[in-house]
């Protein structure tokens, strides 16, 4: 149980193109998805936090106008990168809280996505 | 604040030597910790979590951690290591907002010699 998964797992974009990655929860409803950025060799960074159905919540610094949260059902949250650039170019994870599985704060993760931006 | 501090970057230890990855954490409500393992190109898998029922925690693959208040550290042991455990470890703490949002270390990178 408790398995989220993330599409695509890799992905290819031009400069000034936008790129959906989609986060799925496939066997439980996620009220909240977290959507993460990991540069090689650091640490996960938090970009924001989605509640179903509400506007995702930002952390300082994360340009919401660039990275494009929606959270339109209990199993699917997307991130819109818009208009990206090389810079943009990082491993994009999300995670999901199961509000049944007793464990109140842990999250699941996906498997993550690799976006390069050429 | 809560924050979480993972002493040593990278271990080094040999197959069958006993790994110890160290976690200390800083939070002013009792916390819930997390040890998260992360493979070359993948997500983050829960290893096993601390949620206030026992001191001593096990997960999976022969991990276990222990949660010593009086020290405020959580750090991650196995009693023998297998080259398949080296991987990119992470400690977390859940902050106190209701959303629970998970506060990482900067990871250790667990490296297991033949």
């Amino acid at each position: 149980g408790a398995v989220v998964s993330q599409h695509p797992s890799r992905v290819i974009c031009k400069s000034g193109t936008s790129v959906k990655i989609e986060c799925r929860s496939l066997d439980f409803q996620a009220t909240t998805m977290f959507w993460y950025r990991q540069f090689p060799k650091q640490s996960l960074m938090l970009m924001a936090t989605s509640n179903e159905g509400s506007k995702a919540t930002y952390e300082q610094g994360v340009e919401k106008d660039k990275f494009l949260i929606n959270h339109a059902s209990l199993t699917l949250s997307t991130l819109t990168v818009t208009s990206a650039h090389p810079e943009d170019s990082s491993f994009y994870i999300c995670s999901a809280r199961d509000p049944l599985s007793g464990t109140y704060n842990e999250q699941f993760f996906g498997p993550g996505t690799r976006l390069t931006v050429l | 604040a809560q924050s979480v501090t993972q002493l040593g970057s990278h271990v080094s230890v040999s197959e069958g030597a006993l790994v110890l990855l160290r976690c200390n954490y800083s939070s002013s409500v009792p916390p819930y910790l997390f040890w998260y393992v992360q493979y070359p190109n993948q997500g983050l898998q829960l290893l096993l979590k601390y949620t206030s029922a026992a001191t001593l925690v096990k997960g999976i693959n022969g991990f276990e951690a222990e949660f010593k208040k009086s020290e405020t550290s959580f750090h991650l042991t196995k009693p023998s290591a297998h080259m398949s455990d080296a991987a990119e470890y992470f400690c977390a703490v859940s902050d106190s907002g209701s959303q629970g949002n998970l506060i990482f270390g900067k990871g250790t990178k667990l490296s297991v010699k033949p």
